[in-house]
């Protein structure tokens, strides 16, 4: 079946400028998360989703920083008025829900670039 | 808070050589542990798991270890071969916090024919 599905793959903006970066879960998947991956780094965890819901968005690095997944599948990442520093993969993962933790399954990731 | 410590890469091997990719942790209560794999121009994939002390998750030829007692999960293969070339994080998620996975830096192994 279809895995995550990021769009766009590559996102070239200005400083100052407004982004949104969609991200299509595996069908059934109630779990979301998003992270962001500077280069040589490790993923950070940003939001995590359960439904419609943002259970834990302790990792969004400032208020312009903002998610959505208002029909509990597609989840879009808005950041507004982009600064350099924000340039980075940023990866979706989606997982089944249930008990215990269950394996997160990656999309491709959106690189995002703010000139 | 958690964290996950890993060896600083890049580790080069040649080919048929043994591999260990050192992986420690800090957390509260008992984390799940992973290896992910990010293989050149591909996505991130979960290469194995432990739930719990002493489980050892394998694929692949991969094997590591959930070590309570030195906090560690330490990534090993006896025969690495040059398909093996690609950047292996560790990282840990507790059932408490939302099963959101916490990441080391990565290390990348190239491995030469």
């Amino acid at each position: 079946g279809a895995g995550v599905s990021q769009t766009p793959s590559n996102k070239v903006t200005e400083k100052g400028k407004y982004v949104e970066l969609r991200c299509d879960p595996i069908s059934g998947h109630t779990a979301l998360y998003w992270y962001r991956q500077s280069l040589g780094q490790g993923p950070e965890f940003l939001i995590y989703f359960q439904g419609t819901g943002a259970a834990d968005d302790s990792g969004l690095p400032n208020d312009r920083f903002f998610a959505v997944r208002p029909e509990g599948s597609v989840s879009t990442l808005k950041i507004q008025r982009t600064e350099r520093g924000d340039s980075a993969v940023y990866l979706c993962a989606s997982s089944t829900p249930g008990p215990g933790v269950n394996e997160q399954f990656f999309g491709p990731g959106t690189r995002l670039t703010v000139l | 808070g958690n964290s996950v410590t890993q060896m600083e890469g890049p580790v080069t091997l040649s080919e048929e050589a043994f591999l260990t990719i050192n992986c420690t942790y800090t957390a509260t209560g008992y984390p799940s542990l992973f290896w992910y794999v990010q293989y050149p121009g591909e996505g991130l994939q979960l290469l194995l798991k432990a739930t719990k002390a002493d489980d050892k998750g394998s694929n692949k030829g991969f094997e590591a270890t959930y070590r309570k007692e030195t906090t560690s999960f330490h990534l090993e293969k006896g025969s690495v071969q040059v398909s093996d070339s690609a950047v292996y994080f560790c990282a840990l998620s507790s059932y408490n916090q939302g099963g959101k996975l916490i990441f080391g830096q990565g290390t990348e192994l190239s491995v030469k024919p």
